[in-house]
């Protein structure tokens, strides 16, 4: 079956750590994204890629990292330097930028909190 | 600046009624929009979407109507089961590669 796969779907880290959010598609899309969830705010981008080896900054990036060494593959760090980390996040992809009027897949999920 | 508005918060409709989401945009350069569904604790599904060149888009029980000239979409559930009960996020796709979603309307439906 072809999807998006978070791992883990919980995490807890403490203070001043950094982590890393697995996400992975098998669906042979070209772009990768992404978003946080806060209650009462959307989904709003931290990271999005179109191509391997290249990505942009989204609206919050401030405190992350990504890499897309592999188009499977688009693991996001969350780092010590992002202030409010506990949050639900949320891998997508979308098959083609230059195919227009497409929609993004969503992967389950991770839920991260920070003690 | 939020680009993509979904004014309600929540919404409450019983169970065979007509359900009604409404989504506002800002920015004219919009011209395709998705609407997505959200059950707690997984990701968004995709449900319907609708490019700006048409002003309906219908798929089965729902139907998303899009009034360009007032920068407003809408999504109709029609009609309205208890599974429907979710957060609905209106989204906008912004030079082919950036998803801008609202802030969700949550509907429940009432049996």
């Amino acid at each position: 079956d072809g999807g998006i796969t978070q791992s883990p779907k919980y995490l807890f880290r403490k203070e001043g750590q950094n982590v890393t959010l697995s996400c992975e598609q098998n669906l042979n899309h070209d772009a990768m994204y992404w978003y946080r969830q806060d209650p009462g705010q959307g989904l709003r981008l931290i990271y999005y890629s179109q191509i391997v080896n290249d990505f942009q900054k989204g609206d919050i990036a401030e405190g992350y990292s990504v890499s897309r060494e592999k188009k499977e593959s688009f693991p996001l760090t969350v780092t010590s330097a992002q202030k409010n980390p506990t949050a639900f996040y949320l891998c997508a992809s979308s098959i083609r930028n230059e195919v227009p009027n497409t929609e993004a897949f969503f992967g389950q999920g991770t839920r991260l909190t920070v003690v | 600046d939020q680009q993509v508005k979904q004014n309600s918060p929540s919404l409450s409709v019983q169970e065979g009624r007509i359900s009604i989401l409404n989504c506002d945009y800002t920015n004219s350069m919009f011209d395709y929009f998705l609407w997505y569904k959200k059950y707690p604790a997984e990701g968004p599904t995709f449900l319907i979407s609708i490019s700006s060149i048409k002003d309906k888009n219908e798929d089965g029980r729902f139907t998303v109507f899009l009034n360009k000239s007032a920068k407003h979409l809408s999504l109709h559930i029609v009609p309205s089961q208890p599974g429907d009960s979710a957060v609905y996020f209106c989204a906008s796709l912004l030079e082919t590669y950036k998803y801008i979603f609202g802030t969700g309307t949550r509907l429940k439906v009432l049996a």
